[in-house]
């Protein structure tokens, strides 16, 4: 199955500080359908990026997408009160589908 | 309204079963899979497979595939999931998700489940 390793575990910032998150592929993703999505507490993931960098209906364009094979890159480019939140990224290229670890955003 | 709406909260013993549900609206049960992703306490989201009502397929993940079930009610628009001999690691936040048509791309997610397996 694809591995997926997200990096930091943890991102202290600032509201208005820009958030570089990676996931990284044990093997390239297929079509580099890798998308991002983003989770509070107590709620459902919600999709922000499909085929690495294509941004979801109603996702602000602060949130950008990047990346092909096995490298990806999801960048807030200057963070909200409402993006402090964990994000995870997930592969759907291939069976099964799988998902990283997380990255949590923190306000510091 | 374009939703899944899932069943509520279950408290179950270890080697009991426990079936979910999961209602679709707002678009065509029939032309998108559904898939179901559970989330236990800190651990990261695992994909347990999919059902398809239109065709009738299901695909379950080789983890779960000698315990899990997929079912459909298609003039209901619900989709099921039911995990049986459960251990005390099943506990966890249960999913459904549908996918975009297209690809597996999921698009669209239930509100959750909470499955806790207690003595």
């Amino acid at each position: 199955e694809v591995v997926l390793t997200q990096s930091p575990g943890t991102l202290s910032l600032s509201p208005g500080e820009r958030a570089t998150l990676s996931c990284r592929a044990s093997q390239s993703i297929s079509s580099n359908y890798l998308a991002w999505f983003q989770q509070k507490p107590g709620q459902a993931p919600r999709l922000l990026i499909s085929s690495a960098s294509s941004r979801a209906t109603r996702v602000p364009d602060r949130f950008s997408g990047s990346g092909s094979g096995t490298d990806f890159i999801l960048t807030i480019s200057r963070l909200e009160p409402e993006d402090f939140a964990v994000y995870y990224c997930h592969q759907y290229g291939t069976s099964p589908l799988t998902f990283g670890g997380g990255t949590r955003v923190e306000i510091k | 309204q374009v939703q899944l709406v899932q069943s509520g909260a279950e408290v179950k013993k270890p080697g009991a079963s426990v079936k979910v549900s999961c209602k679709a609206s707002g678009y065509s049960f029939t032309t998108h899979t559904l898939h179901w992703v559970r989330q236990a306490p800190g651990q990261r989201l695992e994909w347990l497979g999919w059902s398809n009502a239109g065709h009738g397929n299901t695909y379950y993940s080789q983890k779960f595939q000698n315990r899990i079930t997929f079912t459909s009610d298609t003039s209901a628009t619900t989709a099921y999931m039911e995990l049986s001999s459960l251990q005390f690691e099943d506990t966890g936040v249960y999913f459904c998700a549908r996918d975009d048509g297209n690809t597996w791309l999921l698009d669209l997610w239930g509100q959750g489940t909470f499955v806790t397996v207690s003595s």
